[in-house]
């Protein structure tokens, strides 16, 4: 079975400084990742993904994030954090190959609010 | 392009009622979910389609929920019927093909809030 963790509900940042949003995974087989965004009231909006090649991927509105593969993380990274990018954050995961039959069942960590204040 | 696009966007029924929701997936994509997000929580699969083969319902409640995806386009999902503990948000999301693994994120709609009284 495939899980995602993020160990902390909520972070609060001043606006300015780096930010980041831890994500830990368990998958067997390579792990396709994932971040979504959500704002009140809206759907999921994609923000970045590792599939494979540079462990640091980067992805809209100037996140990024690193993939661990010996720490099987993924945290969320933004270098000046703004006031706009408070908003609800989830990390995903899928098993990579379609030759370990893992499909396209994409599962989703519980969620990290983050606030970023002036 | 548009988007994944979900109606209706809100609705309110009591319970014991029946109630369906619409989803119209991104054009060409063959992959089609969907998850109910309570509040607080992260998104939880109901259902996963390959075109119209529903190749993953194990966490769908069969007794009062069921989804169709004739012709591999849009689909539906009815409960019937509704509970208090239905309420949540109902989020549909396609992609494209796994075998294009370049291409596999996940496009969600806006979502259905349901509200059982």
């Amino acid at each position: 079975a495939q899980s995602v963790a993020q160990p902390e509900d909520q972070v609060n940042v001043a606006e300015g400084n780096p930010l980041t949003v831890k994500c830990t995974y368990s998958v067997s087989g390579n792990p396709y990742l994932f971040w979504y965004v959500q704002y009140p009231n809206r759907g999921l909006q994609f923000l970045l993904k590792y599939i494979t090649g540079d462990n640091l991927v980067k992805g809209s509105y100037g996140f990024e994030a690193e993939f661990n593969k010996s720490q099987t993380s993924f945290h969320l990274k933004k270098p000046s954090a703004l006031v706009s990018d408070s908003a609800l954050y989830f990390c995903a995961v899928r098993v990579g190959a379609i030759l370990t039959g893992g499909g396209n069942k994409l599962t989703f960590g519980t969620g990290t609010q983050l606030k970023v204040e002036l | 392009e548009a988007g994944v696009v979900q109606s209706p966007r809100y609705k309110i029924i009591e319970k014991k009622q029946p109630v369906a929701f619409w989803c119209n997936p991104i054009s060409g994509h063959n992959t089609l979910y969907w998850y109910r997000q309570n509040l607080g929580q992260g998104p939880e699969l109901l259902i996963r389609y390959e075109n119209e083969e529903a190749v993953d319902d194990s966490q769908l409640p069969k007794d009062r929920f069921s989804a169709e995806r004739l012709k591999g386009v849009d689909s539906t999902l009815k409960i019937q019927p509704a509970e208090l503990g239905d309420s949540a948000v109902y989020l549909c999301a396609s992609s494209l093909d796994p075998i294009w693994e370049q291409n596999t994120e996940a496009f969600f709609g806006q979502g259905t809030r349901l509200t059982v009284v």
